[in-house]
């Protein structure tokens, strides 16, 4: 069965650069998540998509922002990369309707220097 | 204050042994639902088993069991002749409201089987 599919799995940046994850979705999701995985910290929530409309923000700096295409495929864009921003990025996606699961994806290892 | 409380940072079962891992919640919502996620050192989080507010039952997956006390407002996982493979982080997550809402985790258990 299709998974989330998120690239890069690994980026290294540098302080101040920029950094866009992407995130594709399994087929006929309707909600795409974004979530920040600190070392030895717990996920946390991001931003949400529905239908290509965002539906929820978190704890998102003003640094980052995030869109979802007409091909449903998500995009985490990241500016001014700080040391603090190393982290573990996930996307996961949800069909809302008849269905309670969140599929996660493997994740993007974003470390900057 | 916290929404999802797991009060056993670690966690230690002997191969083939039970072991329930902890999670308490706190909400207001009648319509939540519960997830645990185990998260191998690799880094993916893997989807275990749901408890919705509703559901009469008790949630099971296999060798995996929620055992979940609705007044007490806690959502123990119980995982069954504990196996190597299943060292790794475990948290538990919340979502409040309907389905569309994000996941809320609780701080993780690392759970160590030893041989």
């Amino acid at each position: 069965a299709a998974g989330v599919i998120q690239s890069p799995r690994h980026l290294i940046k540098e302080k101040r650069e920029t950094a866009t994850l992407k995130c594709y979705p399994i087929p006929r999701h309707d909600t795409v998540y974004w979530y920040q995985q600190g070392p030895g910290q717990d996920p946390q929530f991001l931003i949400s998509f529905y239908e290509k409309m965002q539906s929820d923000k978190g704890s998102i700096p003003d640094r980052f922002s995030a869109q979802q295409f007409s091909d449903y495929h998500s995009e985490l864009n990241m500016s001014s990369l700080e040391l603090g921003d190393s982290a573990l990025y996930f996307c996961a996606s949800s069909l809302t309707v008849g269905a309670y699961g969140y599929t996660f994806g493997s994740g993007t290892r974003l470390t900057v220097v | 204050a916290q929404k999802i409380t797991q009060t056993q940072p670690g966690m230690f079962v002997q191969e083939k042994e039970a072991v329930t891992l902890d999670c308490t919640y706190d909400t207001s919502d009648p319509s939540y639902g519960l997830f645990w996620y185990k998260q191998p050192s690799s880094g993916e989080m893997i989807f275990l088993i749901y408890q919705g507010s509703y559901d009469q039952q008790n949630a099971t997956e296999g060798r995996y069991s929620l055992n979940f006390q609705k007044a007490r407002k806690s959502a123990n996982l119980v995982i069954s002749a504990s196996q190597l493979g299943d060292s790794a982080m475990y948290f538990c997550a919340m979502r409040e409201g309907g389905s569309q809402g994000n996941l809320i985790f609780g701080k993780g258990t690392k759970l160590s089987v030893k041989p």
